[in-house]
């Protein structure tokens, strides 16, 4: 089983909205509504932004939003501020008890 | 608030062991399964292991099975990775993550594993 596909990078000005998606396959993305995402800052732990494909944590803004839709998962970021320059992690439950939960490469989003 | 503290990594040569540990505060430990993932330098994150709560089911990628052992100590509220037969393709930065609410719901700031002669 092969890790999920995203973009390396992306980039958006403050105020526009930017879209990451997550391609996996029908066994893990297409087969479980329990795609998260996750923000990653160098040298802090990795934060939760969506669970479940479309939930958002208690505070999270909702700027933050997921969706699905067959074996693409996708996460949207509205209103980009300066902050939200890092990177994102995709992350699908895989169900096999030696591939339990798989993960995308991961994408940098640049605020210019 | 949920805590969550790595430590126990360093400089290892290959062929080495190494056991990180994780700290656990802020939640009730002894009822949420664990997991560690891991980031290579410049790679994606990638889940290395699962333990559930009692400790009584466990899981391992196929990347470190019969090399890594996942413990818990719920008393200590602690949770463990014990690493043999390191190889360079192992250093990374190791985190520890809960599970909750169907997802990996709080995460350590991570353990450097570094391993080179």
């Amino acid at each position: 089983q092969s890790a999920l596909t995203q973009p390396a990078s992306v980039s958006g000005s403050p105020g526009q909205s930017i879209t990451i998606s997550c391609t996996g396959t029908s066994s893990d993305v297409g087969s479980y509504n329990l795609v998260s995402w996750y923000q990653l800052h160098p040298g802090k732990a990795p934060k939760l932004m969506i669970y479940e494909v479309s939930k958002r944590p208690s505070g999270v803004s909702n700027r933050f939003s997921g969706s699905k839709s067959g074996n693409t998962a996708s996460l949207t970021i509205s209103g980009l501020q300066a902050e939200d320059e890092a990177d994102y992690y995709c992350c699908s439950y895989a169900g096999s008890s030696t591939f339990l939960w798989v993960f995308g490469g991961g994408t940098k989003l640049t605020v210019l | 608030e949920v805590q969550l503290v790595e430590s126990g990594g360093g400089l290892v040569q290959p062929g080495g062991s190494l056991r990180l540990s994780c700290a656990a505060s802020g939640f009730t430990f002894n009822i949420y399964e664990m997991n560690w993932v891991r980031q290579a330098p410049g790679k994606g994150l990638e889940w290395v292991s699962y333990i559930s709560s009692s400790g009584s089911t466990k899981y391992y990628a196929d990347s470190v099975k019969g090399r890594f052992t996942i413990s818990r100590d719920n008393a200590k509220n602690s949770l463990y990775l014990q690493m043999n037969s390191l190889g360079a393709e192992d250093t990374a930065v190791f985190f520890c993550a809960r599970s909750g609410s169907s997802t990996l719901d709080s995460w350590g700031q991570g353990t450097l594993v570094t391993v080179s002669s």
